[in-house]
């Protein structure tokens, strides 16, 4: 089980917004503003896409973008393409002792 | 160009050694932290370690402390993941990945990816 609970699996048409929640703890997501987001194509490695809650590194589209309210953070995107179908996953600053803490990841499905 | 280059594919027995690898090039290699990034099948992302590639600080996520060994070797860029009795419960896919700008909370770079099969 993760530490970080996010729903299985998201769907949206294409050029619809969709959002992803990322649900912790005061012990992590709710105590640090240190959230990232990573996008994972089947067999692929993860990519940063989102760090510092709403930060995207250099060459992220702007249609994706993080908020954190409580103890949820959520990943929106944005005129939903073909290709951002993909795992998510999110992770969390969780202390000096147990580093980062990731959820189980989200499939998002473009119908 | 910023590359981690993992070492490839391992298929084991139960209760046999493993020592992986991560080259880094493209970057100044002392100045970050490298994970290693545990994903099990169909599962999510979980942080076994991290350690400094400067001075070697080695640091273990509670649920894999005593169970690996992550070490580096400065003089060829190099981070390695070892197990010394490797389980089945061993099989998964295992990532490296360099820690952002410095630090070890986000992950901008990673490896390809090593995939274990632990099996008798």
């Amino acid at each position: 089980q993760s530490a970080l609970t996010q729903p299985a699996s998201v769907s949206g048409s294409p050029g619809q917004s969709i959002t992803i929640s990322c649900t912790g703890s005061s012990a992590d997501v709710g105590h640090y503003d240190i959230i990232s987001w990573y996008q994972q194509h089947p067999g692929k490695a993860p990519r940063l896409i989102i760090y510092g809650v709403n930060e995207r590194p250099s060459g992220v589209s702007d249609r994706f973008s993080g908020s954190k309210s409580g103890n949820t953070a959520s990943l929106t995107i944005s005129g939903l393409q073909a290709e951002d179908e993909a795992d998510y996953h999110c992770c969390s600053y969780s202390g000096v002792r147990t580093y980062v803490v990731f959820g189980g990841g989200t499939k998002v499905t473009v119908l | 160009e910023v590359q981690l280059v993992q070492s490839g594919a391992e298929v084991k027995k139960p209760g046999e050694s493993l020592k992986i690898s991560c080259k880094s090039s493209g970057y100044s290699f002392s100045n970050y932290w490298v994970a290693w990034v545990r994903q099990m099948p169909g599962k999510g992302l979980e942080c076994m370690g991290i350690i400094y590639l400067r001075d070697s600080d080695t640091r273990y996520s509670p649920s894999f402390q005593g169970q690996v060994i992550i070490s580096v070797d400065k003089s060829i860029s190099t981070a390695y993941l070892q197990w010394r009795s490797l389980r089945a419960s061993d099989s998964a896919m295992y990532y490296c990945a360099r820690g952002y700008d410095g630090g070890y909370q986000y992950f901008d770079y990673w490896g390809q990816g090593t995939l274990v099969t632990v099996s008798s």
